[in-house]
């Protein structure tokens, strides 16, 4: 098992579909995370969770859910997207230990594409 | 605030070559991390480095090194005798130490760097 996954790869959905995007880490990691990146645009910060909990959210529009269930999957609930949310999600995991700052591991990401 | 500056969009060589990477940061804090990633064409980021802003030594990984200074608030990636197989974007990352919990941990991304090794 690769380190941090992600399904599906690739997803096309129309502005009114609602989908969901899956992350697992197998790393025994406390920390999870997605960015989103769009062409042009450096790599943006959407959520963090620690230990489940939410401690970050960047001014995400509700149009994006995100659901911690336990400490190694983390989802992204979509619905009502727009044409400008097509990107790539990335989910990345974390050992916070507190005391500094770990690397993070990323997944392969999923290419959104709303049409 | 936090600014992770890379002004070379793109940089082609070709095999063999030294090439340098370059990074600019900005931050306010005392402590911090620097990070280097690597994205290939599949998408995943990579992890490369992990500096600590009271380390100021360089590093050097086979044919990667790193020259962090914080009096330019720079810390640049230099591959040597280039591959094809480097060919990929390079991103560099701002981490803020600023407690559990709190935003430690969350990375700024600077634009990144595409490069392309040819043969």
């Amino acid at each position: 098992e690769t380190g941090v996954t992600q399904t599906p790869r690739h997803l096309v959905m129309g502005m009114t579909n609602k989908k969901s995007l899956k992350c697992e880490q197998h790393l025994g990691h406390n920390a999870m995370y997605w960015y989103k990146q769009s062409a042009k645009k450096p790599l943006e910060l959407m959520f963090v969770y620690n230990f489940k909990e939410q401690t970050e959210n960047n001014s995400v529009p509700s149009r994006f859910s995100p659901e911690c269930p336990n400490s190694s999957h983390l989802f992204l609930h979509l619905h009502t997207l727009q044409p400008e949310d097509s990107a790539l999600y990335l989910c990345a995991s974390s050992q916070e230990t507190g005391t500094s700052v770990q690397p993070q591991h990323f997944g392969d990401g999923t290419r959104l594409s709303i049409l | 605030a936090q600014k992770v500056t890379q002004a070379q969009t793109e940089i082609s060589v070709v095999e063999k070559e030294d090439v340098t990477l370059d990074c600019v940061y900005e931050t306010r804090d005392t402590t911090y991390y620097l990070f280097w990633y690597k994205q290939p064409p599949s998408g995943e980021l990579v992890f490369l480095i992990r500096r600590n802003s009271f380390d100021e030594q360089n590093e050097i990984s086979g044919r990667y090194s790193w020259n962090f200074q914080k009096s330019t608030s720079s810390f640049n990636f230099t591959i040597t005798a280039s591959q094809v197989v480097d060919s990929a974007v390079y991103f560099c990352a701002l981490s803020e130490a600023t407690g559990y919990g709190g935003s430690q941990g969350n990375l700024i991304f600077g634009k990144g760097t595409k490069l392309s090794v040819k043969p």
